[in-house]
């Protein structure tokens, strides 16, 4: 089955980690985006990329980083810069950008102690 | 910043019942479209309106949007227990296209 996979589920870090999430997918899609969930409130959009080898910025990308080298992988790695980093974050896939429908993977929650 | 604005922000309905939330948005859009989040998970995609399409119909899911009050709606028929969810709202406007997600309507379906 086609989808979008994303580990690990569940994470812990302490303060001062990196940690990469991984964002997996086999749509053959082009266009891959990162958001982040706080309870209660809606997406807000960290990263997204149109292409391989290509990404922007989105509405909050401080303190977090991505890479784009193979169209099927956009991994997001949450660093010590992000001072809040604690949230739900779910990575998403489209055909094209501005192609409409978004396809999500099963989200990763991070949890800083 | 969020673009969208769901209403009510909960909803508890019996089955069998019809539950209508609303999405209000801020400036024009090229799209409007509605998911649905099980608590804990990914996003599912329902329905996508056009900015030059006042309805649309999928299901027992009926969406229509109204570009002058800058408004949509999604109406869900005979609801069932399995609708109790999350339903956002997510708008895609201007020529960058992002597309930027609401607060969401926490829908709770009873027997």
């Amino acid at each position: 089955d086609g989808g979008i996979t994303q580990s690990p589920k569940y994470l812990f870090r302490k303060e001062g980690q990196n940690v990469t999430l991984s964002c997996e997918q086999n749509l053959n899609h082009d266009a891959m985006y990162w958001y982040r969930q706080d309870p209660g409130q809606g997406l807000r959009l960290i990263y997204y990329s149109q292409i391989v080898n290509d990404f922007q910025k989105g509405d909050i990308a401080e303190g977090y980083s991505v890479s784009r080298e193979k169209k099927e992988s956009f991994p997001l790695t949450v660093t010590s810069a992000q001072k809040n980093p604690t949230a739900f974050y779910l990575c998403a896939s489209s055909i094209g950008y501005r192609s409409g429908e978004l396809f999500f993977g099963e989200g990763s929650r991070l949890t800083v102690l | 910043s969020q673009q969208g604005e769901e209403d009510p922000q909960a909803l508890s309905i019996q089955e069998g019942e019809n539950a209508t939330m609303n999405c209000s948005y801020k400036t024009s859009i090229n799209n409007l479209q509605w998911y649905r989040q099980n608590s804990g998970r990914g996003l599912v995609h329902l329905i996508l309106i056009r900015s030059n399409e006042r309805e649309k119909h999928s299901g027992r899911l009926r969406v229509t949007l109204d570009t002058s009050k800058k408004s949509s709606s999604l109406l869900i028929t005979a609801s069932r227990a399995a609708d109790t969810a999350s339903y956002f709202c997510a708008t895609e406007a201007g020529t960058a296209s992002k597309l930027t997600f609401g607060t969401g309507t926490r829908l709770q379906v009873t027997l």
